[in-house]
């Protein structure tokens, strides 16, 4: 079966400043891998997707995540947030030849402060 | 329509009580799906419909609860007697391939809260 962990249940950070939150799996088979975004009162959004191919994967917004399949993890980084980057971020597995159902991370919220 | 809908967008209810909560999908998106987001416990997943396969009800938490997809679009989902636990974020998404791998797109949800 597969599992995600988010390591990190909130990350507070400083406007400008790096971040990045830790996302690891377990799944004996490959997968596709996703990040999805919530922001406040708002539906989750895709903010982007590894499926195959260069293990670097961008948003459009500048968020960033690399598939590395030695260490089974998938952490996204950004090099400077924005206070409208304040969200809960989720992490999730489908496994490639299964239904399309996706395993989420328990999430983790980022706080960015002024 | 453009976007994934659902309904009501809240639905407060008394315990003991049934309800449906209504997930209306893109159109021409074939697989469909239904999470459950309590607090602090993230996304577990519930049901998946796709087109006219059975669907994988291996997330139902208990026989209270069900769901139905008429002609392959609109699905509800049934709580019968609903209990305090059941109160969460009930979402719907649906997606065009089969293995999801262009990811979901999710409804705004419906907010359950059990009295």
């Amino acid at each position: 079966a597969q599992s995600v962990t988010q390591l990190d249940s909130q990350v507070p950070v400083f406007e400008e400043a790096p971040v990045e939150l830790r996302c690891n799996y377990s799944s004996s088979v490959s997968v596709y891998l996703f990040w999805y975004v919530q922001y406040p009162n708002q539906g989750l959004q895709l903010l982007l997707k590894y499926l195959s191919g260069s293990t670097l994967v961008e948003s459009i917004n500048g968020f960033e995540a690399e598939f590395n399949k030695s260490q089974t993890s998938f952490h996204l980084r950004k090099p400077s947030v924005h206070i409208s980057d304040t969200a809960e971020y989720f992490c999730a597995v489908s496994v490639s030849s299964n239904t399309g159902k996706l395993i989420f991370g328990q999430g983790t919220t980022l706080q960015v402060k002024p | 329509g453009a976007g994934v809908s659902q309904s009501p967008s809240n639905k407060v209810t008394e315990k003991g009580k049934d309800v449906e909560l209504r997930c209306d999908p893109i159109s021409g998106h074939t697989a469909l799906y239904w999470y459950r987001q309590s607090l602090g416990q993230g996304l577990e997943f519930l049901i998946y419909f796709q087109g006219n396969s059975a669907p994988d009800k291996s997330g139902l938490p208990s026989d209270r609860f069900s769901a139905e997809r008429t002609g392959g679009s609109v699905s509800t989902l049934t709580i019968q007697r609903t209990q305090q636990e059941d109160s969460a974020v009930y979402l719907c998404a649906s997606s065009i391939a089969r293995q999801g791998a262009g990811g979901y797109t999710f409804g705004s949800g419906t907010r359950l809260t059990v009295v």
